[in-house]
Formats: C-alpha cells, sequence, structure tokens
C-alpha cells in the first residue's frame, strides 16, 4: 500500500517566483494536512482540508493557499516566494479530520524540500 | 497563545540505557500528546500517544509520561538502540485537529 506521497521531492525557486507543491494521501483517506517545518524547528500547521474544504488555516499570509480534488489529493501553492519560505513542507493524512490521530496518528509524506534562492 | 517546548535540542546515551525525552505545554485544554520520530530525509513517524485523562501509556520499549499539573510529559525508552537515532517531536493534539509541534530533540544512541 502507497503511504503519503508527495512532489517534488526538491525544488530550488528564486524570490518572487511562483511554486506549487503536490500531496496524495494514502488510499481511503479524505483529510490532508500541510504543515511547514523550518530548518530547527518542529512543524507548523498551515492548512487542513477535507473533502474538498477547507477546515483550518494556521497563521499564514495569503501568499500561501491550498485545495484538495475530488480524488483527495492537495496542492499547496505559495506565491511572491520570500528566502523565508525555505523549509520542508509535508503533507499529513487522515481518515477525518482528527479521526484516529490519538490512535494512530497523522500520517506524513517525506515532504518537500523547498529552498529560495 | 498555546506552546510547546521540547528545552533540550539534543541527547546522548548509551546503548541498553534509558533514553528520557520531555516536553512542556502550555494548554490545558488539549485532548491528547502524540510522539513522533524523525529520521533525515524522511516524514515524522508516529510512534505513541498519551490521552489528557491518562498519566501514563506504555508500547513496548517506549512509555510516555504525563503531568497535567507540571504541565509536562516524557518519553522514556528502555533499552535504547542504535536505531533509535533519529530526532523526537512531542505533538499536542485536540478539537481543531491541528497538531502543535515542539521544536524536537535530537537523540544519538552510541553503541
Amino acid at each position: 500500500d502507497a503511504g503519503v506521497t508527495q512532489s517534488p521531492t526538491h525544488l530550488i525557486k528564486t524570490r518572487g517566483q511562483h511554486v506549487t507543491l503536490r500531496c496524495s494521501p494514502i488510499s481511503g483517506h479524505k483529510s490532508v494536512s500541510w504543515y511547514q517545518q523550518v530548518l530547527g524547528q518542529g512543524p507548523q500547521f498551515i492548512f487542513q482540508y477535507y473533502e474538498k474544504e477547507e477546515r483550518g488555516r494556521g497563521n499564514f499570509p495569503d501568499r500561501f493557499s491550498a485545495r484538495q480534488f475530488p480524488n483527495y489529493s492537495s496542492e499547496l501553492n505559495v506565491n511572491a516566494l520570500l528566502l523565508g519560505d525555505s523549509a520542508l513542507y509535508l503533507c499529513a493524512s487522515s481518515l477525518a479530520p482528527g479521526q484516529g490521530a490519538y490512535n494512530y496518528g497523522y500520517t506524513f509524506g517525506s515532504g518537500t524540500r523547498l529552498t529560495v534562492v | 497563545d498555546q506552546q510547546v517546548k521540547q528545552n533540550s535540542p539534543s541527547l546522548s546515551v548509551q546503548e541498553g540505557r534509558i533514553s528520557i525525552l520531555n516536553c512542556d505545554y502550555t494548554n490545558s485544554m488539549f485532548d491528547y500528546f502524540l510522539w513522533y520520530k524523525k529520521y533525515p530525509a524522511e516524514g515524522p513517524t508516529f510512534l505513541i500517544s498519551i490521552s489528557s485523562i491518562k498519566d501514563k501509556n506504555e508500547d513496548g520499549r517506549f512509555t510516555v509520561f504525563l503531568n497535567k499539573s507540571a504541565k509536562h510529559l516524557s518519553l522514556h525508552i528502555v533499552p535504547s538502540q542504535p536505531g533509535d537515532s533519529a530526532v523526537y517531536f512531542c505533538a499536542e493534539g485536540g478539537a481543531t485537529n491541528k497538531l502543535i509541534f515542539g521544536t524536537g530533540t535530537l537523540l544519538a544512541v552510541q553503541p
């Protein structure tokens, strides 16, 4: 069974550019969450989607946006990239928001390493 | 503002000994805490959880203790193995369904 898959694995962008990161959840999982992990810090919540609807948003500027598709995959978009956006972007999936989190945790992908130069 | 802190950035222990990783929190209204382990170039992997109504949960070599009066939890690994070397994160979960992570502790288990 495929786990959570993210693409691309690595990406280098220039300041001011736009980036799209992709995530496919575990088969049967309908909820996807995005986290940003800056070097030396823990992952920080960006968005949560369930059944194509935004269910939660973290403290990130409007340059960050996301969407979820009918097949439950998701895209994270970041506009007008800044050097500070350089980070590991993690996607996590679950059956539904919070469902199974206590027993199984959210399942994370390996992440996309974004470098902004 | 909810905060989760892991005040020890790193910890080194000998193989076979006990590893104790600590986590402090500020929010009393959580539902559970999760512990994750992370190897380089991989996503965090779920290890063990503890509910707000419990003070201990055990799974094999891993035990998590929760002290609500001190707003403190700890993960004990006994015996520690070289394969346990990784970054460990505690994460608070609750009604919002988002996880609030600590900054992580790098555990090095020396053979």
